[in-house]
């Protein structure tokens, strides 16, 4: 079945570090890729997305690149912000009729100053 | 407007209780849904009205029940709830199910408690 991995948090970093998270996937056919972001307190938004191999989401200077060789879709910021603590969501969505979207557990970003 | 609105934003109520949360679009969306999260995990997904249809059920017990009045609401309707089924739960809306672009925007959720 379809599925998707996180790396496990709560992942802690200083103001203006660089952060990954990794997530991969597991699916039939040729997914689309999202990453969900929820702050505290509040629904879920989207971040980024990308529909097709070698695409590259971007928002607020968040990166991730869908990779099918290695069925990779990490997310990347060059320089957090305390603004940037919540927790991101990996998920996809095959592209077929009849299909819901698919989330990963979650990581936990905190930021300090 | 590109908002899913969600009341109330806390609910608390007894096992034998019946209440009702509501969900409000004005995007034009077909597609609705209802998830439930509990904390520190991800939102599971409930029920999805495509076209004003109950098109998934995700096996959710009869005491949670779905309405979907018209293209812009929709409703959750509780009864008899259980103490396990305090979570937060978020409705959520596109513009089609299926889609490669398929983009959920999702309400700020409600908060409920089961005494």
């Amino acid at each position: 079945g379809n599925s998707v991995t996180q790396m496990e948090g709560p992942v802690t970093l200083s103001e203006e570090a660089f952060l990954t998270i990794n997530c991969t996937y597991t699916a039939t056919g040729y997914p689309s890729l999202f990453w969900y972001v929820q702050y505290p307190g509040e629904g879920l938004q989207l971040l980024l997305k990308a529909t097709k191999a070698d695409d590259k989401g971007s928002n607020k200077g968040f990166e991730a690149t869908y990779r099918k060789e290695t069925t990779s879709f990490h997310l990347e910021k060059g320089s957090v912000q305390v603004s940037d603590s919540a927790v991101y969501f990996c998920a996809l969505i095959q592209n077929q009729a009849g299909t819901a979207l698919i989330f990963g557990k979650g990581t936990t970003l905190s930021v300090s100053s | 407007d590109t908002e899913v609105t969600q009341t109330p934003k806390h609910l608390v109520m007894g096992m034998t209780n019946k209440k009702s949360l509501k969900c409000e679009q004005h995007m034009g969306h077909r597609a609705m849904y209802w998830y439930k999260q509990k904390a520190k995990k991800p939102p599971e997904l409930m029920f999805v009205y495509s076209y004003e249809k109950l098109s998934i059920n995700e096996s959710v017990p009869s005491r949670f029940s779905p309405e979907c009045p018209n293209s812009s609401l929709l409703n959750l309707h509780l009864h008899a709830l259980q103490p396990e089924d305090s979570a937060l739960y978020l409705c959520a809306s596109s513009h089609s199910r299926g889609t490669e672009n398929e983009k959920l925007f999702f309400g700020s959720g409600t908060q409920l408690s089961v005494l």
